[in-house]
C-alpha cells in the first residue's frame, strides 16, 4: 500500500524557469517529510525536510511546502539548473516500530534543459 | 570515508544462490535500515536496526531474506535461494536517532542482478 505517492513519473523544465514536483500522503500520522534527490548509480541524497508543524521551509533555490489538510507537499526549484536534473524522491516519517522508517514514493524524474 | 559503504557494488547470480550484502554505517550513527529499490519503483523498507534493540522485520518480503547487524556497527544482508524477483537496487542507510529531524544517510547501493 503506496502511502507517499508522485503521481508524475517525469517532468521537463527550461533551465532558468521554476520546477515544481508534487507529493501526495494518505497517512496522517506522518510528521516529518523529507524530499531525496538521486542521480544514477549513486545512493539518494538528503535535500531539504520539513516538520508537520511548519508549512514552508526553504533552503536557496529549494522550497518545500506543505498542505496538512490536503496532505499534500511540493518542492520548489527556482531557478532550475541543469544540474538539478535528477530523481527526486519524497518521503515521510512517523514514530513507529520503525523508528522512523522512511516512507518513500516512486520518485518523480526531472530533466532541466539548457 | 565518512560515508556510509556497501559492498559490492554489483552483483550477479545465478537463481537459487545465496548472497550476502554488506553496509557499514557512518560512525556513531544508531540507526540503520535496508531498502531496494525495484525497477519503476519508489524504495521499499526492509528492516531496521537501532542501538541494541530487536529488530524490526515488517518490511522483509519473505522468510528468505535475513539481516544481522554486529556490534551495532557493520550489517548483513542475506538472501537465501535467490529468486529473478529479487533483482533490485539494494540501499543501506544510517542516522541519528532521539530526534524527528531525521535524515537517513544513504550508500550508493548493490545493484543484484538475479540470471
Amino acid at each position: 500500500d503506496q502511502q507517499v505517492k508522485q503521481n508524475s513519473p517525469s517532468l521537463s523544465v527550461q533551465e532558468g524557469r521554476i520546477s515544481i514536483l508534487n507529493c501526495d500522503y494518505t497517512n496522517s500520522m506522518f510528521d516529518y517529510f523529507l524530499w531525496y534527490k538521486k542521480y544514477p548509480a549513486e545512493g539518494p541524497t538528503f535535500l531539504i525536510s520539513i516538520s508537520s508543524i511548519k508549512d514552508k521551509n526553504e533552503d536557496g533555490r529549494f522550497t518545500v511546502f506543505l498542505n496538512k489538510s490536503a496532505k499534500h507537499l511540493s518542492l520548489h526549484i527556482v531557478p532550475s539548473q541543469p544540474g538539478d536534473s535528477a530523481v527526486y524522491f519524497c518521503a515521510a516519517s512517523a514514530n513507529s516500530n520503525s523508528g522512523y522508517a522512511l516512507n518513500f514514493g516512486k520518485g518523480t524524474s526531472l530533466l532541466v534543459t539548457p | 570515508g565518512a560515508g556510509v559503504s556497501q559492498s559490492p557494488s554489483n552483483k550477479v547470480t545465478e537463481k537459487g544462490k545465496d548472497v550476502e550484502l554488506r553496509c557499514d554505517p557512518i560512525s556513531g550513527h544508531t540507526a540503520l535500515y535496508w531498502y531496494r529499490q525495484s525497477l519503476g519503483q519508489g524504495l521499499e523498507f526492509l528492516i531496521y536496526f537501532q542501538g541494541n534493540s530487536a529488530p524490526d522485520k515488517s518490511g522483509l518480503p519473505s522468510d528468505r531474506f535475513s539481516a544481522e547487524r554486529t556490534g551495532g556497527s557493520v550489517s548483513t544482508l542475506t538472501i537465501q535461494r535467490t529468486q529473478q524477483e529479487d533483482s533490485a537496487v539494494y540501499l543501506c542507510a544510517s542516522s541519528l536517532m532521539g530526534s524527528t529531524n531525521t535524515e537517513a544517510f544513504f550508500g550508493q547501493g548493490t545493484r543484484l542482478t538475479v540470471v
